[in-house]
């Protein structure tokens, strides 16, 4: 069965620094892998996602994710950390049915914090 | 409108009581699930729309739970006999129904968010 694992449920960094938060999947399939942001009283917001082709994916906002097959993992990065970045991060993975990928797996999720 | 669209965006119920919750996809967007976002939890799966029909209910977590969609379009969770540990925040999601391949994201509302007294 798919699952994604989040390490580290909260991440402080300061204004201006890099931005890494982590996911590791399991998959029996290649799999669909997707981060979303939510702030608060909001949705969630997609950032990126990654399907087939090139493994490093770029998102909105200046964040990208590298599909890391070998070690089963689809961090997320951001070179400079902006106080606006403060928000809550998920990593999610696809499960399919039959034909179709919809249903979406998440992980706990990431509190970022950026100190000014 | 553009985005998914939920109603009412905060609702108190006493214990007991049932709720109706509601949510417009975006149009054109066949397919339709149902989250529930509770503190410390993480995003759980209830229940997952293809047109009408819900193929996958698996994650509804008891028979007070149940949804309904109609028309292809707007869906209702409603839950009976509300209880203390539903309070949560229930999301709802709408994508274009894709076969593998295409990976279409899920496009969120920005939620309900029950209380339970």
């Amino acid at each position: 069965a798919q699952s994604v694992t989040q390490l580290g449920s909260h991440v402080s960094v300061s204004e201006g620094a890099l931005v890494l938060l982590r996911c590791n999947y399991s998959s029996s399939v290649p799999p669909y892998l997707f981060w979303y942001v939510q702030y608060p009283n909001q949705g969630l917001q997609l950032l990126l996602k990654y399907t087939t082709g090139a493994t490093l994916v770029k998102g909105i906002n200046g964040f990208e994710a590298e599909f890391k097959k070998s070690e089963t993992s689809f961090h997320l990065t951001k070179p400079s950390a902006h106080m606006s970045d403060a928000a809550e991060y998920f990593c999610a993975v696809s499960v399919g049915y039959g034909g179709a990928t919809n249903k979406l797996i998440f992980g706990t999720g990431t509190l970022l914090a950026v100190q000014p | 409108g553009a985005g998914v669209s939920q109603s009412p965006s905060n609702k108190v119920t006493e214990k007991g009581k049932d709720v109706e919750l509601r949510c417009d996809p975006i149009s054109g967007h066949t397919a339709l699930y149902w989250y529930r976002q509770s503190l410390g939890q993480g995003l759980e799966f209830l229940i997952y729309f293809q047109g009408n029909s819900a193929p996958d209910k698996s994650g509804l977590p008891s028979d007070r739970f149940s949804a309904e969609r109609t028309g292809g379009s707007v869906s209702t969770l409603t839950i009976q006999r509300t209880q203390q540990e539903d309070s949560a925040v229930y999301l709802c999601a709408s994508s274009l129904l894709q076969v593998r391949g295409s990976g279409s994201p899920l496009h969120f509302g920005n939620g309900t968010r029950l209380t339970v007294t």
